[in-house]
């Protein structure tokens, strides 16, 4: 069984501070990322893919996959207290399965 | 904008009763997702459909659930009887393709069984 692993938090971090947010997968054919933000009582909302090692920045988000450490993150940079949501790391592919796994969340708060 | 529509949005059930979910995808995704997510925890995949077939219905509990997407096109998530337990958010997702590509989700339905 394929697992995506999340810091559950809280994390909080002051408004205008980059908040770093951290995933591992098991999975180690797993072949696409993403994140998702999800507001409360919210559907996820898609923010960013990554597909090959290194960072991939979108505006005041930037990803990063290290697939030898299995790892990806998400950082932003001067949050803003609207990014205060839940973030979903989730991975596709791998071992033959196309399954796209979800981890369960970090809770993200900026405070203003 | 293109988007995946579901219905209904808000769902009140008795337990032992009969529901039922629907999802339309975007226009030309293949790729068919069905999650239950429970509160506090990530999406769990119950389904997933490539135009008609099913690619994986591993963690479906399928002595009372059941997902059916005939043409390919839109898709039925139907749960038979209901339990109290099965109180979650139904989000229903799709993707263009099974590999490398985005997957984006319909608003959900909230389902609570009374």
């Amino acid at each position: 069984q394929k697992e995506v692993e999340q810091n559950s938090g809280p994390l909080s971090v002051p408004e205008g501070a980059i908040a770093s947010l951290n995933c591992t997968y098991s999975d180690r054919g797993s072949q696409s990322f993403f994140w998702y933000r999800q507001y409360s009582g919210k559907s996820p909302e898609l923010i960013m893919s990554i597909y090959s090692n290194g960072d991939k920045e979108d505006g005041r988000f930037t990803a990063q996959l290290n697939k030898a450490s299995q790892y990806v993150s998400l950082l932003i940079r001067d949050s803003q207290p609207s990014d205060s949501a839940t973030y979903l790391c989730a991975a596709s592919g791998g071992a033959g399965s196309y399954q796209l796994t979800f981890g369960k969340g970090t809770k993200l708060s900026v405070i203003p | 904008e293109a988007e995946v529509a579901q219905s209904p949005r808000y769902k009140i059930t008795e337990k032992s009763q009969a529901v039922a979910f629907w999802c339309d995808p975007i226009s030309g995704h293949a790729t068919l997702y069905w999650y239950r997510q429970i509160l506090g925890q990530g999406p769990e995949l119950l389904v997933q459909f490539q135009d008609e077939s099913v690619v994986d219905d591993s963690q479906l509990p399928k002595d009372r659930f059941s997902a059916e997407r005939l043409k390919g096109v839109d898709s039925t998530l139907k749960i038979q009887p209901a339990e109290l337990g099965d109180s979650a958010m139904y989000l229903c997702a799709s993707s263009f393709g099974l590999m490398n590509t985005e997957a984006f989700f319909g608003q959900g339905t909230r389902l609570t069984v009374v």
